[in-house]
């Protein structure tokens, strides 16, 4: 099972509505990230939060709004989004700093989000 | 900027033949390799990485990948296919620096016929 927890796992929103993300996990990681994967490709960075603060902002368009409250949680804000946004959202964690342990990146099973 | 190269969108082998994914890299400096697995429906699961310690490595279900700096290649392999590993698999490189910017290869999608 992984230790990374996201919810909802399913999201079904208009284009003009306001709705979040999150994810949470205990493995006492100092670094989250959210990647965006479309169907039938490869999971595509958008941010990465190292000890809280954004670290990569991969120019990912501001109708997506992280968010970082503490070490363990990561929410995604979703606001005026185009249904060309829907895609499985994919949040992992992992420590910092150098090495093969430490670049390691553990996922959740994903948030799937629809645009209508 | 590290990439890797999966060659082969799709294979397709028998349960009990011989798996084989490609995958190559490019970087300047040693990176650090993944495998990782997705299953349909899934997050990503990690099964092996490359860490130095040894060109060979050990993964979970029986996988294994053999790091050839010579060729610049990260293959991974597993002995006998089961029906159970039909899935998408990604090869994955992050930089040395301690921003972690994994990137992943474009995914090969494995099927295993009876």
């Amino acid at each position: 099972d992984t230790e990374v927890t996201q919810t909802p796992k399913h999201l079904v929103m208009g284009m003009t509505n306001k709705k979040s993300l999150k994810c949470e996990q205990h493995m006492g990681h100092r670094a989250m990230y959210w990647y965006k994967q479309k169907a039938k490709k490869p999971p595509e960075l958008m941010f990465v939060y190292s000890y809280e603060k954004l670290s990569i902002n991969e120019s990912v368009p501001s109708r997506f709004s992280p968010e970082c409250p503490n070490s363990s949680l990561l929410n995604l804000h979703l606001h005026a989004l185009q249904p060309e946004d829907s895609a499985l959202y994919l949040c992992a964690s992992s420590q910092v700093g150098a090495g093969a342990d430490r670049n390691t990146i553990y996922f959740g099973e994903g948030s799937w989000l629809t645009v209508v | 900027a590290q990439s890797v190269t999966q060659l082969g969108s799709h294979v397709s082998v028998s349960e009990g033949a011989l798996v084989l994914l490609r995958c190559n890299y490019s970087s300047s400096v040693p990176p650090y390799l993944f495998w990782y697995v997705q299953y349909p429906n899934q997050g990503l699961q990690l099964l092996l990485k490359y860490t130095s310690a040894a060109t060979l490595v050990k993964g979970i279900n029986g996988f294994e990948a053999e790091f050839k700096k010579s060729e610049t290649s990260f293959h991974l392999t597993k002995p006998s296919a089961h029906m159970s590993d039909a899935a998408e698999y990604f090869c994955a490189v992050s930089g040395t620096s301690n921003n972690n910017d994994m990137r992943f290869g474009a995914g090969t999608r494995l099927t295993v016929k009876p």
